[in-house]
């Protein structure tokens, strides 16, 4: 069974800190890792992909992945309001032309 | 137009009705997907079509059914749902690898049908 495990949180962080959100998955095998961000009433949009151990950074934002213990993470820094959405994590299973399967997501509140 | 496009955004139907749920990619993809999104659930991948043909199905009733006439647009095609049938429908489209190109994963969605099944 391919699972992709997220906190369903709300998360819930003042403006200006860090917010770290985490997610962990089933199929040792895998190989790409992504950050969708999603609105309330709106369509995932990707923010982040990473495909290899350690840090990626992209702005303010940090992805983080171990493959050992088929974890990933993303690090918001100065976190502000309008990064209130829920995070979905999506893992690729099945090489280039696998599906992406997605974690119920965590809700991220950014409180002025 | 540009993106990612569905019709209706919303849609209540009876038990007994039929309606279809109309996508369509002007990013010049060659991949198409039709996933649901529940409350309190993830994102359920439901068909997917490469290059027109589809490639999965999973375990979907068969009260949906999908189409692709080609490779910009994708139905989905209803009949005798059930009230646990509503939700979110999102299609999104990607550009798929072929044999030995890099395939990114990354999405395009839709801004969603929302069904609402009486």
């Amino acid at each position: 069974q391919k699972e992709v495990e997220q906190n369903s949180g709300p998360l819930s962080v003042p403006e200006g800190a860090i917010a770290s959100l985490n997610c962990t998955y089933s199929d040792r095998g895998s190989q790409s890792f992504f950050w969708y961000r999603q609105y309330s009433g709106k369509s995932p949009e990707l923010i982040m992909s990473i495909y290899s151990n350690g840090d990626k950074e992209d702005g303010r934002f940090t992805a983080q992945l171990n493959k050992a213990s088929q974890y990933v993470s993303l690090l918001i820094r100065d976190s502000q309001p309008s990064d209130s959405a829920t995070y979905l994590c999506a893992v690729k299973y099945g090489g280039s032309q696998g599906n992406l399967i997605f974690g119920k997501g965590t809700k991220l509140s950014v409180k002025p | 137009e540009t993106g990612v496009t569905q019709t209706p955004r919303h849609l209540v139907m009876g038990m007994t009705n039929k309606k279809s749920l109309k996508c369509e990619q002007h990013l010049g993809h060659n991949a198409m997907y039709w996933y649901k999104q529940s409350a309190k659930k993830p994102l359920e991948l439901m068909f997917v079509y490469s290059l027109e043909e589809r490639v999965e199905n999973n375990s979907v009733p068969s009260r949906f059914s999908p189409e692709c006439p080609n490779s910009s647009h994708l139905f989905l095609h209803l009949h005798t749902l059930q009230p646990e049938d509503s939700a979110l429908y999102l299609c999104a489209s990607s550009q798929a690898g072929t044999s030995g190109a890099l395939d990114t994963g990354e999405l395009f969605f839709g801004e969603g049908s929302r069904l609402t099944v009486l």
